[in-house]
Parts: structure tokens; sequence; C-alpha cells
């Protein structure tokens, strides 16, 4: 059975650190692995999306990686600022002909002026 | 393009009362999805329709859950009778095509049952 865990649960940092989210995940056999973002309140927005063939994807003050091998996935965020404040849950896909998405339970973060 | 709309937005029912979530795709998204996140856990997937037509309904709890998609565009999801462990945030996506384009989240329905 495929779960995702992300650590850490939550995170405060000071405007303008570089940060680092882990996802990992259990089983290797993934199709895909997204990145999401959820705002309070809000539902969520799909900021990266990497296939199982890819080993990053790159988008503005953002960058994902993905071992697969490993079970393993970063978030790295460049530059952060007090508006990435926010929920980030990573997502893996089992299999091309499936569209059931396993989540992690997030990591909130909280950025400070 | 308008996105991904839910209502209503937050709901509270008694335990044994009926409810029903409404969801409207992105017009033309012939993926629809549902799920949901409780009492702090991991959001969790419900089902996939294709259209109309239920691609994959392996994350539904129990036969208190009934989900329709009336000719391939708005799905609703009926709770009855609802129970208090299914208070939650119920989520819908959806989604144009390809597996690897993104999926697009409404806002989510808070349900409450007390």
């Amino acid at each position: 059975k495929q779960e995702v865990t992300q650590i850490p649960a939550a995170l405060s940092v000071p405007e303008g650190e570089n940060l680092v989210l882990n996802c990992s995940f259990t089983d290797s056999a993934i199709y895909n692995l997204q990145w999401f973002r959820q705002d309070p309140g809000k539902g969520l927005t799909s900021l990266l999306l990497i296939q199982s063939s890819q080993r990053e994807q790159t988008s503005g003050r953002l960058n994902a990686s993905l071992d697969k091998s490993s079970g393993r996935s970063t978030l790295y965020i460049a530059a952060s600022q007090p508006g990435d404040s926010a929920t980030y849950l990573c997502a893996v896909s089992l299999s091309y002909n499936t569209d059931k998405l396993i989540f992690g339970t997030g990591t909130r973060l909280q950025v400070f002026p | 393009e308008a996105g991904v709309t839910q209502f209503p937005s937050h709901s509270v029912i008694e335990k044994g009362q009926t409810v029903t979530l409404r969801c409207d795709p992105i017009s033309g998204h012939d993926n629809l999805y549902w799920y949901r996140r409780v009492m702090g856990k991991e959001i969790k997937f419900l089902l996939h329709f294709v259209k109309e037509s239920k691609q994959d309904e392996s994350g539904m709890p129990n036969n208190r859950f009934l989900a329709e998609r009336t000719g391939g565009t708005y799905s609703t999801l009926k709770v009855q009778p609802a129970e208090l462990e299914d208070s939650g945030v119920y989520f819908c996506a959806s989604r144009l095509g390809h597996y690897n384009s993104p999926l697009h989240f409404g806002n989510g329905t808070r349900l409450t049952v007390t």
C-alpha cells in the first residue's frame, strides 16, 4: 500500500530564506508526482508535475526534484516571500491508467516579514 | 475561464440527515473527481467520472455515499444518512484530458455533521 509522508509538518521562516520541503513515498512504482499549494479555505493549486521519467521541474522560484528509486521528492523554494505562506501537498499517481492520487498530509509554511 | 465551482461552501447537518453536494467542473472537462479530507488526515480519493460514467469508485467509503454526473456536466455527491465521521472537506476537481495535465480543484465544501 502506497503511503506518502511529508516532513516537516509545519515550518516558519523569515522572508528571503531558501527552503526545502520533503516528500517521501513507500512504493517507487509511481506514474507521476505533483506538488500542490493550498491557501486557507481554498482549493488546491497545482504547482509542478514531475513524470516518473523526469528528475526535476522548475517554475519561477520553485524547483521540484524526484528520486523515484529512493522514494523521495523535494520542493525547493528560493527567496521565500510572505505570499508563499500556505500548505504544500505532494501527491503521487500510481499508474498511467488510474487517476487516483495518494496525498501526503502536507507541510504548513509560514513566511514572516 | 471559470474554475471548478462547488456549493454549498459550508453545510451543517444533524446525524441521520441527508446532504447533497454539487460540483460544476470547468466547461469541457470530461474528467471529474471527488476527494475528501476528514479530521486533519490526508486528502483521499473518492471517485472519478469520465463524462457521465464512473471510471473508478474504489474510494467511496460505503453505500451511504452516492455520486452522479448527469449528462456528463455537473456532479452531485449525496450522503444519506450522514454520520459524524463524514465531517470534513469535500473537494471536487476536473481535468481536460491527458493524465499528465494538471488537476483543477474547487474550493471545497466543508461538511459538519453534529
